[in-house]
């Protein structure tokens, strides 16, 4: 019962460097995201999605894209590295959009930008 | 536009005793969602507690309930009986709809547990 999983867990990037973070999800759920967590600070949403083929942004979305081909991959991409974008991301999941459908989370993936 | 506040940065609780964690928040919405989630160390984000605006009855589970009081936008987190388990980052969060197509989850910058055995 793996849930929700993000790769790598771990990575340093050089600034201008490009990256995808991976998310995959076996729980069929519709609903993906990509929050950021810096130092010190509370999740921000980046990017969603409510089902393959259709995503938005969230609240921070500038520098990263993302696509959603199928139900259960949810990738973020990082075209030019900055170091702004040293944070923790995670990537989360729930069925549908009501109160009776709880975040399920990843373990997050810590990213440094030097 | 909504905000989430923690005015606790860190708060310590001895092993067995009860501990109770703040959070204040701004809107203009009558209907929304509160939650607590847990950060332990493995970074894992874990749901505490939720509670619906429109609910007067405060939510409970197990050793963990919450004090909302929707005119003052305050919702407070009580632990009862710590245990050396619940040290961790606990974040106050804010959606008008819960899981957050439409809008999203509003973070607290959090309030960092330690338990003391």
């Amino acid at each position: 019962n793996a849930g929700v999983t993000q790769t790598p867990k771990f990575r340093i990037l050089k600034i201008g460097q490009s990256m995808t973070l991976q998310c995959t999800q076996d729980m069929n759920h519709n609903y993906m995201y990509w929050y950021r967590q810096d130092p010190g600070m509370g999740l921000k949403l980046i990017y969603y999605s409510v089902g393959a083929g259709i995503t938005d942004k969230g609240e921070v979305p500038n520098g990263y894209n993302v696509s959603r081909s199928t139900t259960e991959d949810f990738p973020l991409r990082l075209e030019l590295a900055a170091p702004s974008q040293t944070s923790v991301y995670f990537c989360a999941s729930s069925l549908r959009d009501s109160k009776d459908s709880p975040l399920h989370f990843g373990n997050g993936t810590r990213l440094t930008v030097t | 536009a909504q905000t989430v506040t923690q005015s606790q940065p860190e708060m310590s609780v001895q092993e067995a005793e009860t501990v109770t964690l703040s959070c204040t928040y701004d809107t203009s919405e009558s209907d929304y969602y509160l939650f607590w989630y847990k950060q332990p160390p493995s970074r894992q984000m874990i749901l505490v507690i939720r509670q619906e605006a429109y609910k007067q009855q405060n939510a409970t589970e197990n050793r963990f309930s919450v004090n909302f009081q929707k005119a003052a936008k305050s919702f407070s987190l009580k632990i009862s009986d710590s245990q050396l388990g619940d040290a961790a980052m606990y974040f106050c969060a804010y959606s008008t709809y819960y899981g957050g197509s439409q809008g999203n989850l509003i973070f607290g910058k959090g309030t960092k547990l330690s338990v003391k055995p």
